[in-house]
């Protein structure tokens, strides 16, 4: 059990397009997800935390108008990067919170990103 | 700010040996605790959690807890090559999570 799914697992794209990526909790209902990117052996870094049917959360320093969340049910969350530039080329990975008690994060595979 | 540390390492360990992983939380109040392994290029996968004071086992894997000493740390025993990744450590307090930046693992064969 505790199955996230990511979709796409590895995007190609020019610069100035945008990139929407699905991050989905098979097996259990999140009211709480989360969305993080990871350059090469640097750490996670949290960018936003999405709440269903509310507006999502974001980090100090994360752009909200370049990176739309979207959490319209208890299984799926959206990521859009918009007008995507090389520098947002990255690895991005969603997680999806299961419920009380065990209250645990279970991660997504990620999305490669590549703006040329 | 509440803060979770680890060991960059890299950690190298023969194979069959015992790894140890540490882990240190600054907030009291932090309720869960959680161990993930992280292969390169590849995401988190959780291989334990732990809620209470003490040991947890899990198959070559223990969990100890020491809320006192505000101290998680993982073992695993009988060190395989297919465990060398970067293990990261996360802490819950509220309904956030709070990451450690994990620590590398080599086992070698």
């Amino acid at each position: 059990g505790a199955v996230v799914s990511q979709h796409p697992s590895r995007v190609i794209c020019k610069s100035g397009t945008s990139v929407k990526i699905e991050c989905r909790s098979l097996d259990f209902q999140a009211t709480t997800m989360f969305w993080y990117r990871q350059f090469p052996k640097k750490s996670l870094m949290l960018m936003a935390t999405s709440n269903e049917g509310s507006k999502a959360t974001y980090e100090q320093g994360v752009e909200k108008d370049k990176f739309l969340i979207n959490h319209a049910s208890l299984t799926l969350s959206t990521l859009t990067v918009t007008s995507a530039h090389p520098e947002d080329s990255s690895f991005y990975i969603c997680s999806a919170k299961s419920g009380a008690p065990t209250d645990t994060q279970y991660f997504g595979p990620g999305t490669r990103l590549t703006v040329l | 700010q509440k803060e979770v540390e680890q060991n960059s390492g890299p950690l190298s360990v023969p194979e069959g040996a015992i790894a140890s992983l540490n882990c240190t939380y600054s907030d009291r109040g932090s309720q869960s605790f959680f161990w993930y392994r992280q292969y390169s290029g590849k995401s988190p996968e959780l291989i334990m959690s732990i809620y209470s004071n003490g040991d947890k086992e899990d198959g070559r894997f223990t969990a100890q807890l020491n809320k006192a000493s505000q101290y998680v740390s993982l073992l695993i025993r009988d060190s395989q090559p297919s465990d060398s990744a970067t293990y990261l450590c996360a802490v819950k307090f509220g309904n956030q999570f709070y990451f450690g930046t994990g620590t590398s693992l080599t086992v070698i064969p």
